[in-house]
């Protein structure tokens, strides 16, 4: 299983232009989950999924959107970059069971908005 | 009013030492609660979970206490390789959403 991936890695947008974060995951998980991680501060929430068809606002959605067309892909848009959304955002899949859940993150994309 | 609150450090401690963080949540109606590990420029992992009664993995030992809402992470005999950011995460009451603390930086020193 490669679990959760993202792309791009990196990515450097000026003020204005929009662009799509990429996130699959392979494990059939329903959840899944944006987040974005600004320097020395906690992980975020803008949109979650709770399956296929199905997603709902976070704490920060304000400049984004997201779809979930399949149970595999999350992507997440930005539109008209502004430099307040230079930050590392990191996709997550849920894996509910009985006594616990998981959260499995992808690497991250670091996004620069000039 | 945050819905976690850790206190960000940076811990440095020596080798072999025993280490705890603290972390507070707001809301008194939080269902599950959990420690990440976030080495840096990494995303993070999961640590362990915490259960009401504590449970322990291994060096690390996780508490709960829900009378004062708060949560905390023990570990005992540092090794280098514990260096990382720890962040508390709690689970909301529509159990659909976490909230992470802002991390508690720690650095085992040789």
């Amino acid at each position: 299983n490669a679990g959760v991936t993202q792309t791009p890695k990196f990515r450097i947008l000026k003020i204005g232009q929009s662009m799509t974060l990429q996130c699959t995951q392979d494990m059939n998980h329903n959840y899944m989950y944006w987040y974005r991680q600004d320097p020395g501060m906690g992980l975020k929430l803008i949109y979650y999924s709770v399956g296929a068809g199905i997603t709902d606002k976070g704490e920060v959605p304000n400049g984004y959107n997201v779809s979930r067309s399949t149970t595999e892909d999350f992507p997440l848009r930005l539109e008209l970059a502004a430099p307040s959304q230079t930050s590392v955002y990191f996709c997550a899949s849920l894996q509910r069971r009985f006594n616990t859940d998981t959260q499995y993150f992808g690497p991250g994309t670091r996004l620069t908005v000039l | 009013r945050k819905e976690v609150e850790q206190d960000p450090g940076p811990f440095n401690v020596p080798e072999g030492a025993t280490v705890a963080f603290n972390c507070t949540y707001s809301n008194s109606a939080s269902q599950s609660f959990f420690w990440y590990r976030q080495d840096c420029r990494k995303e993070p992992k999961l640590l362990m979970s915490v259960y009401s009664s504590g449970n322990e993995d291994g060096r690390f030992t996780a508490q709960l206490n829900r009378a004062s809402q708060y949560i905390s992470l023990l570990i005992r005999d540092s090794k280098l390789s514990d260096s990382a950011t720890y962040l508390c995460v709690v689970n909301i009451p529509t159990g659909n959403q976490f909230y992470f603390g802002t991390g508690t930086s720690l650095t085992v020193i040789p």
